[in-house]
């Protein structure tokens, strides 16, 4: 069964910093891995997809790394700004059951 | 495409009530997910649909939790007769495909519904 973990479950910086977030995955046969944020009271919005066959992906100032063989996966969140903050969280789907599996996310403040 | 739609909002009633929420995925999608989020426990696949037949509904926590996807743009999760430990936010989500190939494998979320059982 496939299990996902984020580390750091809270994180606290200054505006301006650049970031990393991590998750990790037990089972490596994946077909993708989603990242999403979640702003508080409101539902999950998609950041950036890498499909199983991709290193990584990049929307703007976010970039996702994906290394299957060591089972995890960063967020990189570049000049970090208030606006970031949120709770990110990733998604595996495996191999098979084409069921995603969330992490129990990364809560990030950016303060001015 | 205006996204996943759910309703209600936000649901508030007495322990014992039946309790009915809808989802109306991205109109093409084949997959449709509920899943149920807490602070304890985080987000739990309660059940999905694959071409509106359901696939795995391992997650659904007891006989009291339902879902059916009566057609392609419609699906209802119910919950007979509710306890306070059901006060969760319900999430209903839809993708396009399964195959790695395919550039389909969104995951697109609903707003949730917030249900609160007194």
């Amino acid at each position: 069964k496939q299990e996902v973990t984020q580390i750091p479950a809270a994180l606290s910086v200054p505006e301006g910093e650049n970031l990393v977030l991590n998750c990790s995955f037990t089972d490596s046969a994946i077909y993708n891995l989603q990242w999403f944020r979640q702003d508080p009271g409101k539902g999950l919005t998609s950041l950036l997809l890498i499909q199983s066959s991709q290193r990584e992906q990049t929307s703007g100032r976010l970039n996702a790394s994906l290394d299957k063989s060591s089972g995890r996966s960063t967020l990189y969140i570049a000049a970090s700004q208030p606006g970031d903050s949120a709770t990110y969280l990733c998604a595996v789907t495996s191999g098979g059951s084409y069921i995603p599996t969330f992490g129990r996310g990364t809560s990030l403040i950016v303060h001015p | 495409d205006a996204g996943v739609i759910q309703s209600p909002r936000h649901e508030v009633t007495e322990m014992g009530q039946e309790v009915t929420l809808r989802c109306k995925p991205i109109s093409g999608h084949d997959y449709l997910f509920w899943y149920r989020q807490t602070m304890m426990r985080g987000l739990e696949l309660l059940i999905y649909f694959n071409n509106n037949v359901p696939i795995d509904d391992s997650g659904m926590p007891e006989d009291r939790f339902s879902a059916k996807m009566p057609n392609a743009s419609f699906s209802t999760l119910k919950i007979q007769p509710s306890e306070p430990r059901d006060s969760a936010v319900y999430f209903c989500a839809s993708k396009q495909g399964a195959s790695p190939g395919m550039g389909a494998n969104v995951l697109t979320f609903g707003a949730g519904s917030r249900l609160t059982v007194l």
